[in-house]
């Protein structure tokens, strides 16, 4: 059994802050983690994931995320913010070991970027 | 490459109804997942296709939910009757069939409206 909780449904910061949203997963297997954006009036769009390799993962637009076993976290961050990052991230597991299977989801964090 | 659609982007019906979403995954993509958010919830699994069988459908919530995938191909999600807890955000996804499979595509999702 999988389950993801991010921290915080709501995180507002500056343009040109640090971005820093939570994500912690619980799996019984080996997870595959996944962090996805949606902007307004769009499907979902893959940002990054850890797939066993590396523990710090960079994906597009300046984000990236760590993978810690021991905290069982995988928080995404991104060194400063643009107005552009406004949008709702969800943080996933997949306990796949490489396969195609379900994703569990967290509750999504809603990005404000105030100017 | 064309991404995975879906039709119709939004849909209001009234309870009893009954509404079909139509989702087309990538070309080539052997596996096929729906999934559905709630107002204000999490983004939840409810089926899994690979090419035209069902997988995984443990998270279909009831019987008035039907999905096919014709031919292996794309896929349908038919409601019958509707019912107001059924409005939300239905999202379609696909992924290759392999190791690679556990990264899925996300479609922009079909809002469903129940009044």
């Amino acid at each position: 059994a999988q389950s993801v909780t991010q921290l915080g449904s709501h995180v507002s910061v500056s343009e040109g802050a640090l971005v820093l949203l939570r994500c912690n997963y619980s799996s019984s297997v080996p997870p595959y983690l996944f962090w996805y954006v949606q902007y307004p009036n769009q499907g979902l769009q893959l940002l990054l994931k850890y797939t066993s390799a590396a523990t710090l993962v960079k994906g597009i637009n300046g984000f990236e995320a760590e993978f810690k076993k021991s905290e069982t976290s995988f928080h995404l961050t991104k060194p400063s913010a643009h107005m552009s990052d406004a949008a709702e991230y969800f943080c996933a597991v997949s306990g796949a070991l490489g396969s195609a299977r379900q994703l569990t989801f967290g509750s999504g964090t809603q990005l404000t970027v105030l100017p | 490459e064309a991404g995975v659609t879906q039709f119709p982007s939004h849909s209001v019906i009234e309870k009893g109804q009954t509404v079909t979403l139509r989702c087309d995954p990538i070309s080539g993509h052997d596996n096929l997942y729906w999934y559905r958010r709630v107002m204000g919830k999490e983004i939840k699994f409810l089926l899994h296709f690979v090419k035209e069988s069902k997988q995984d459908e443990s998270g279909m919530p009831n019987n008035r939910f039907l999905a096919e995938r014709t031919g292996g191909t794309y896929s349908t999600l038919k409601v019958q009757p509707a019912e107001l807890e059924d409005s939300g955000v239905y999202f379609c996804a696909s992924s290759q069939g392999g190791l690679a499979g556990y990264e899925q595509f996300f479609g922009p999702g079909t809002r469903l409206t129940v009044l």
